[in-house]
This record gives structure tokens, C-alpha cells and sequence, in this order.
């Protein structure tokens, strides 16, 4: 079975400074990952997705992450970040085959100041 | 285009009572995913419905939910009777076919058990 181990519970940052939330995960066959984003008192919404090819998969509202295949590991960046991505950002990760269902980290909470 | 919606949005009941909550996934979506999100954790998979058949849960506990989707569009989840450590957040998603494919989620059904 596939799990996601997101590092940083919490990551305090300044506004338009550079920020990187990591993400590792475990698994046995090929995999899916995926960066979702859940603002307050909102549902999650994608930010961006690896299904194959390029390592580097750009998402919505600047946030790029790159897929590590021998550090299993799909950390997300963003160069300049704003008040507005104050939100909390859940890495999940999905096996090829069966029913591909994803199995979520617990969470990095960004919390962006001026 | 309407997204996911979800009812009621908060519902406070006493352990050993029954509780119900009802999805409406986008319309033309195959997929029907039901996440338990309790409080501090990443969004953790219940049963993922395609069409009205189910693909996986393996993680409900069936002993006291269940879950339908008749007619293949919208879905029920029951809580029965419900304990303490069954207040989370209940979110609905969906997905045109593929759980690799994007999720739109609804804006999750908060339960308090008491």
C-alpha cells in the first residue's frame, strides 16, 4: 500500500519570499502525485498534477513541483508567494493499476505574512 | 458549471444516534468518492463509487456506515450509530471517470458527535 509522508506541519513565510513544501512518499508500483490546496471554510482544489513525462509539472497561481523518482519525493515551490496562498496543501499519491484511489498526507498548513 | 454540493453542511448529534448525508457529484461524472477528514489528518478515502457499483472500501467500516448510490448520480453516506471518534468533516468528490483525473470536491458535511 502506498503513504505519504508530508514533512512540515506548519510553514511560516514572509510575503514574496520563496517557499517549498515537501512531500515523500512510499510505494511498490508506479505512481500517480498530486498537490492539492484547501483554502478556509473551502473545499480542496487541485493545484497540479504528475501522471507521467516531464518531471516538472506547473500548476495554478505560480506553484511548480518536481517529481523525484529515486527520492521519492514531489515537493512543491512557488518563487514568490502572496497573503492569498495562506492556505492548507495536502500531497496525495494514487498506485497505476486497480483502483487508483489516493491516500493523502496530512497536511502542510502555509501561512503567509505581510 | 454547478459543483459539487453537498447537505447538510453541519450536523450535531449524540453518540448511538444515526446520521445522513447526501452528494450531489458535477454532473457527467462517473466517479463518486466519499474522504473522512478528521481534524489535523489529510482527507482519508471511505468508498470511491464508478457509476453504482463500488470500486473500493476497503477502509469504511461497515460495521456502522454505509454507503449507495442508486442511479449512478447522486450518493447517501450513514453513519449508524455513531461514536465519538466519527466527528470529521465528510467530503464528497467526483471525477469524470478515473481517480488519476482531476477531483472537485464539495464543501464537506462537519459532524460533531457528543
Amino acid at each position: 500500500a502506498q503513504s505519504v509522508t508530508q514533512l512540515d506541519s506548519q510553514v511560516p513565510v514572509f510575503e514574496e519570499a520563496p517557499v517549498e513544501l515537501r512531500c515523500n512518499y512510499s510505494s511498490s508500483v508506479s505512481v500517480y502525485l498530486f498537490w492539492y490546496v484547501q483554502y478556509p471554510n473551502q473545499g480542496l482544489q487541485l493545484l497540479l498534477k504528475y501522471l507521467s513525462g516531464s518531471t516538472l509539472v506547473k500548476g495554478i497561481n505560480g506553484f511548480e513541483a518536481e517529481f523525484n523518482k529515486s527520492q521519492t519525493s514531489f515537493h512543491l515551490r512557488k518563487p514568490s508567494v502572496h497573503i492569498s496562498d495562506t492556505a492548507e496543501y495536502f500531497c496525495a499519491v494514487g498506485q497505476q493499476g486497480g483502483s487508483e484511489k489516493l491516500v493523502f498526507g496530512k497536511g502542510t498548513k502555509l501561512t503567509v505574512n505581510p | 458549471e454547478a459543483g459539487v454540493a453537498q447537505s447538510p453542511r453541519y450536523k450535531i448529534i449524540e453518540k448511538r444516534q444515526s446520521v445522513a448525508f447526501w452528494c450531489n457529484p458535477i454532473s457527467g461524472h462517473a466517479t463518486l468518492y466519499w474522504y473522512q477528514q478528521i481534524l489535523g489528518q489529510g482527507p482519508k478515502l471511505l468508498i470511491q463509487f464508478q457509476n453504482n457499483g463500488v470500486v473500493d472500501d476497503s477502509q469504511l467500516p461497515k460495521d456502522r456506515f454505509s454507503a449507495e448510490r442508486l442511479k449512478g448520480v447522486d450518493s447517501t453516506l450513514k453513519i449508524q450509530p455513531a461514536k465519538l471518534e466519527d466527528s470529521a468533516v465528510y467530503l464528497c468528490a467526483s471525477s469524470l471517470r478515473r481517480a488519476r483525473e482531476t477531483q472537485y470536491f464539495g464543501p464537506g458535511t462537519r459532524l460533531l458527535v457528543l
